[in-house]
């Protein structure tokens, strides 16, 4: 299958600090990519889909300005929380649709970000 | 409006019992359903799809139309099969994003 790498795994940040998480298909070209985030115990939410090369687009109830995508090549999407505060501490995943495959979607391994 | 439905949150069964886990959904076209496993502290893994309708570990899931529903069932649990299994949904326009049902939460009793 294919693969969908996300770094970093864990994050620790500061309140009022920005983190970048960066979510890459490793052997396939993705021109979209989604991105969710999973609280403890509950289902993953759509925040926001990303397309290559366009702004992304958010999911009512999630602010752009605070969680910046950028899809800049086929292979990279990245994720920015700027300003993190405690109650951005999250499971964020990101998934990339693979064009050959029907769109079949596939996740990255998730990152944790906690905010201190 | 697309929506999944998974209205348990937790299902508890003995080792060797059989299982099954619903799911419901609401989409105006024909979508494609899919069922997501996630083992603890893993990512979410595809467990199957209904196009190609094959069964995976034992798990089994028909689309039901009518019922629209798209139930997963296996008929004797193991204790390995304890984890968080998500119902989605996939539209058929494009590159659209799966819908996530809250999950259901398994776990298999020895």
């Amino acid at each position: 299958g294919a693969v969908v790498s996300q770094h970093p795994s864990w994050v620790i940040c500061k309140s009022g600090t920005s983190v970048k998480i960066e979510c890459r298909s490793l052997d396939f070209q993705a021109t979209t990519m989604f991105w969710y985030r999973q609280f403890p115990k509950q289902s993953l939410m759509l925040m926001a889909t990303s397309n290559e090369g366009s702004k992304a687009t958010y999911e009512q109830g999630v602010e752009k300005d605070k969680f910046l995508i950028n899809h800049a090549s086929l292979t990279l999407s990245t994720l920015t929380v700027t300003s993190a505060h405690p109650e951005d501490s999250s499971f964020y995943i990101c998934s990339a649709s693979k064009p050959d495959s029907g769109n079949t979607i596939y996740f990255g391994e998730g990152s944790w970000l906690t905010v201190v | 409006a697309q929506r999944v439905t998974q209205p348990e949150k937790l299902l508890s069964v003995f080792k060797g019992a059989p299982v099954e886990l619903k799911c419901n959904y609401s989409y105006s076209g024909s979508p494609e359903l899919f069922w997501y496993v996630q083992y603890s502290r893993q990512r979410l893994q595809l467990l199957l799809r209904h196009i190609s309708r094959e069964s995976i570990k034992g798990f089994t899931a028909d689309l039901n139309k009518g019922e629209t529903s798209f139930h997963l069932k296996k008929p004797f649990a193991q204790e390995e099969d304890s984890a968080m299994y998500y119902c989605a949904l996939h539209g058929n326009s494009g590159n659209t994003p799966l819908v996530f049902g809250k999950g259901t939460r398994l776990s298999v009793i020895a």
